[in-house]
């Protein structure tokens, strides 16, 4: 079936070091994805989003990249800090009628003082 | 900035018993939608609602789930006997219109619900 997932589980960096979270989605009928940031027993929170006839945005210190033509997306974390400790989920949105979106497993991202 | 708000933060209950979950949406948004996340899995999609119906539903919302919107501000999820499965956060969520250029789907802190 469709679905949105996720290469890595876990990504350890450095603090100060960029980060890259990796996601691939397999519906190529999809036109909008959104980057959301989980902390520890709260909710997503929105980073940034793409539709798909672009293959960059950027936002402060994030930047998402989009490749169509292997179904790739990522999340790019300039001069990643402590802050930025926490789960990332990839999400497709199927608009339509109901705007549902359909998350990818996540990615741990742990930032080392 | 404007939030989704959710009660209770924590519930613990027995199972059989039935608990409704409350959400507060931003007040000039007109869909609304719950999720749930079971302990260290991806957030699953439940139900959308607009114009105080359902509009999409997936298939973990059976009939022992319902959604209603009772008095124009708040959301709330009913589960009606609740099962050890049930256990999971549960996000409310919302966005002001369907198209999802620039109308970003706003999250709640989750209702943690624990079924014994």
């Amino acid at each position: 079936g469709e679905s949105v997932g996720l290469h890595l589980p876990t990504l350890s960096v450095q603090e100060g070091d960029n980060s890259i979270i990796n996601c691939a989605y397999s519906n190529s009928a999809s036109d909008y994805f959104i980057w959301y940031k989980q902390e520890s027993g709260k909710g997503p929170q929105f980073i940034i989003d793409i539709r798909s006839n672009m293959d960059k945005r950027q936002g402060q210190r994030v930047t998402v990249l989009l490749n169509k033509t292997v179904k790739h997306l990522s999340l790019q974390i300039a001069a990643t800090q402590p802050g930025d400790s926490a789960v990332y989920f990839c999400a497709e949105n199927q608009g339509g009628a109901t705007n549902k979106l359909i998350f990818g497993t996540g990615t741990l991202l742990a930032v080392q003082p | 900035e404007p939030e989704v708000t959710q009660t209770p933060s924590h519930q613990v209950t027995q199972m059989g018993q039935e608990v409704i979950l409350r959400c507060v949406p931003i007040s000039n948004h007109l869909y609304f939608y719950w999720y749930r996340q079971i302990l260290g899995q991806k957030v699953e999609f439940l139900v959308s609602f607009y114009n105080n119906e359902i509009s999409e539903k997936s298939e973990i919302f059976d009939d022992q789930f319902s959604v209603e919107r009772p008095d124009g501000s708040n959301f709330t999820l009913k589960i009606r006997s609740t099962k050890l499965e049930d256990s999971a956060m549960y996000f409310c969520a919302s966005t002001r219109q369907a198209d999802p250029s620039g109308n970003t789907i706003y999250f709640g802190e989750g209702s943690w619900l624990t079924v014994v």
